[in-house]
C-alpha cells in the first residue's frame, strides 16, 4: 500500500504571495490532518479533515486554510505569505476521524518564503 | 491545554533499554498520551499511545504513573535505527474540537 504523499515537496515563495501545498492519504483513509514544524515552535496541529469536513483545528490564524475532496485527497493553501511561514509542512492520514487513531505522516513540503 | 515537558536530549548504549521520560503535571482526565518518533528529515511515526493503563505493542512499553502527570517509552532493546527524536504529546479536547499538543521532544542517541 502506498503511502502519504505530498507534493511539492521543495517551494520557495516571496511575502505577500500565496502556495498550495497538496496531500494524497493512505487509500481507504478518510481523516487528513496538517502539522507546521519549525526550529522554534517545533511540531503544531493546525487542522484535521474528515469527509470533506474540517473537524479540528489549531491555533492558527484564517490566513491558513485547507479543504479536502471526495477522494480524500487535501490541499492546504496559506495567503499572505510571511517570512515566519517558512517551515515543514506535514500531513498525515488515518482510517477514521479525530485524532485518536495512528496517524501516518508524509515526507512534508519544505516551503522558504523569502 | 495540557502541555508536555521533556529532556532535551539521551543517549543509550545499543541493545540496552531506552527509558525516555515525559511530564505532562496538567492532563486532564480524558487526555491521552501519545509517542511518535521522527527519524532526520522523514515525518514522524506512531510509536505507542495510552491514557492510564500501561501498554505495550512490538515497538515499546509505555508506562503512565498512576497520578498521570508522567510517563515513560521504554524501547526494551535500542538498535542504530532507534536514533531519531521522540515525541510526548497529549491529545486535548473532545471529538470535533480535538488537537494535538506536541512537546519539545528528546533526541535519542543510540551509542554502538
Amino acid at each position: 500500500k502506498a503511502g502519504v504523499t505530498q507534493t511539492p515537496r521543495y517551494l520557495i515563495k516571496t511575502r505577500g504571495q500565496q502556495v498550495t501545498l497538496s496531500c494524497s492519504p493512505i487509500s481507504g483513509h478518510r481523516s487528513v490532518s496538517w502539522y507546521q514544524q519549525t526550529p522554534g515552535q517545533g511540531l503544531q496541529f493546525l487542522f484535521e479533515y474528515f469527509s470533506e469536513t474540517q473537524r479540528n483545528k489549531g491555533n492558527f490564524p484564517g490566513r491558513f486554510s485547507g479543504r479536502q475532496f471526495s477522494n480524500s485527497r487535501s490541499e492546504m493553501n496559506v495567503s499572505t505569505l510571511e517570512l515566519g511561514d517558512s517551515a515543514l509542512y506535514l500531513c498525515a492520514s488515518s482510517s477514521t476521524g479525530g485524532l485518536y487513531n495512528e496517524q501516518f505522516f508524509g515526507p512534508g513540503t519544505r516551503l522558504t518564503v523569502l | 491545554d495540557a502541555k508536555t515537558t521533556q529532556p532535551p536530549s539521551m543517549d543509550c548504549a545499543e541493545g540496552r533499554a531506552a527509558n525516555l521520560p515525559c511530564n505532562h503535571s496538567t492532563i486532564s482526565g480524558n487526555e491521552y498520551v501519545y509517542w511518535y518518533r521522527q527519524i532526520h528529515s522523514q515525518g514522524p511515526q506512531y510509536i505507542i499511545h495510552g491514557l492510564k493503563n500501561n501498554e505495550t505493542n512490538e515497538m515499546a512499553s509505555l508506562i503512565i504513573t498512576e497520578d498521570r502527570k508522567s510517563s515513560t517509552l521504554i524501547l526494551p532493546h535500542a538498535t542504530l535505527r532507534d536514533t531519531a527524536v521522540y515525541y510526548c504529546i497529549v491529545r486535548v479536547g473532545v471529538f470535533g474540537n480535538e488537537k494535538l499538543t506536541f512537546g519539545t521532544g528528546t533526541r535519542l542517541t543510540i551509542i554502538p
